[in-house]
């Protein structure tokens, strides 16, 4: 059971706007900022987002993320095949003192 | 160019030992917070610990006092030593950079394989 909560599953077709739901708790996204990774298939994690909605140099502006209370959002626009992959959310847990991930979100492009 | 390198991970018997490592290159390790984070197979990921630029380490409590984080600045190297070691252990390690503290983690290695089985 991870600590933040992602939907297991999200879908969409290549051109479409997909979002990412990240839902935690006042002692993590309430207080800190979230980061977002991508994981394609049989590699290491990938920073996508930092900060909520900073993107390291080289990510595409398709996408983006976004912030309020304790949920976050990810969203892809434009999507295409290789953004099939999973997705995972993390933050800064006050409790558990050290960072906490969503349980991941994966993303088939049909 | 940043590079982290792991090695170390095998086969172990559950009550069994072993030391991953993780190889930088491109800059210090010192002078970061390196973590190491597991994803058993087919799940997500798991923080396990992180030693801080300062030296300082803290681990998460699914594997306190069973595992120590260390350093090689010499060798500009990060270790995970594993003690009685559990099934549930089995996972791929990955060691991590953070970009300003803890997290971000901006660089990963790709990964060495534990698995825990008798």
């Amino acid at each position: 059971q991870s600590v933040l909560t992602q939907p297991p599953s999200a879908s969409g077709t290549p051109g479409q706007r997909v979002t990412i739901s990240c839902s935690g708790s006042s002692s993590n996204i309430g207080r800190n900022s979230v980061d977002w990774y991508q994981q394609l298939p049989g590699t290491a994690p990938k920073l996508l987002i930092y900060s909520n909605d900073q993107r390291p140099s080289g990510v595409p502006d398709r996408f983006s993320g976004s912030k309020s209370g304790t949920s976050a959002s990810l969203a892809i626009s434009g999507l295409q095949s290789e953004d099939e992959a999973d997705y995972y959310c993390a933050t800064w847990d006050d409790v558990l003192n050290g960072p906490v991930f969503g349980g991941g979100t994966k993303l088939p492009v049909l | 160019e940043v590079q982290l390198v792991e090695s170390g991970g095998g086969l172990v018997q559950p009550g069994g030992s072993l030391r991953l490592s993780c190889a930088a290159s491109g800059f210090t390790v010192s002078s970061n917070y390196m973590s190491w984070v597991r994803q058993a197979p087919g799940k997500g990921l798991e923080w396990v610990s992180v030693v801080y630029s300062g030296g300082s380490t803290y681990y998460a409590d699914s594997v306190k006092g069973r595992f120590t984080i260390s350093r090689d600045i010499s060798k500009n190297t990060v270790y995970l030593q594993m003690n009685n070691l559990r099934a549930e252990d089995t996972a791929v390690y990955y060691c991590a950079r953070g970009i300003r503290g803890v997290i971000p983690f901006d660089y990963w290695g790709q990964g060495t394989l534990v698995a825990v089985s008798s």
